[in-house]
């Protein structure tokens, strides 16, 4: 079946620490998309990789397309980073249907 | 800077009655899509429409649903005799291209209550 998996399901942290967040994939994918939803629901794009790492301020993510494996790294958290992240990737080369992860709930105490 | 919207933020409907969820994309963007989230569950894929045609759709999406683009601006998701079971967050999104190449843009959402 194919599936997007994502490690932990809820993560609690304090200000300031380093939090990383797993995702793993059962089929080739072209590239992976990581998302962040807030508290109220909306839906914002945080990357977009094929290969390699992405950095975007204090964020930075990994894919190794071999292990079928990303990472989303927040590096110095902070409470306003407390939304839950989700990994998506259109399972296969040739298609736009987007698999979803079931997320990851940070919250950030201060 | 450019953003997806749509309307409305919240519809209420009655089992058995027609909704229309609309959404305006980007407006250079090219592909669009459908997504709906229940309450506590993952995000699932309903359409993908490309061309003014759909260019993938997912087991969800049944001759209940049904998309359109009637003029060169709105998207919209028409779900004819609602069930209960429809009661969900809609996400419309949007993409200059396709998505293993770019990145999508979502619109904020509509929670559509079937009663």
């Amino acid at each position: 079946k194919n599936e997007v998996e994502q490690s932990p399901q809820n993560l609690t942290a304090q200000e300031g620490e380093f939090i990383t967040i797993n995702c793993s994939y059962s089929v080739g994918i072209s590239a992976l998309h990581w998302l962040q939803q807030h508290p109220g629901g909306g839906i914002v794009s945080l990357f977009m990789l094929s290969s390699g790492k992405k950095k975007h301020g204090r964020l930075i993510a990994t894919i190794n397309i071999q292990e079928k494996h990303s990472s989303l790294h927040i590096t110095a958290s902070h409470p306003r980073d407390s939304a839950v992240y989700i990994c998506a990737g259109p399972l296969g080369y040739n298609t736009d249907k987007l698999i979803f992860g079931t997320g990851t709930r940070l919250q950030v105490f201060p | 800077e450019p953003e997806v919207t749509q309307t409305p933020s919240h519809q209420v409907t009655q089992m058995g009655q027609e909704v229309i969820l609309r959404c305006v994309p980007i407006s250079n963007h090219l592909y669009f899509y459908w997504y709906r989230q229940i309450l506590g569950q993952k995000v699932e894929f309903l359409v993908s429409f490309y061309n003014n045609e759909i260019s993938e759709k997912s087991e969800i999406f049944d001759d209940q649903f049904s998309v359109e683009r009637p003029d060169g601006s709105n998207f919209t998701l028409k779900i004819r005799s609602t069930k209960l079971e429809d009661s969900a967050m809609y996400f419309c999104a949007s993409s200059k291209g396709q998505i293993k190449t770019y990145e999508q843009y979502f619109g904020p959402g509509t929670r559509l209550t079937v009663t």
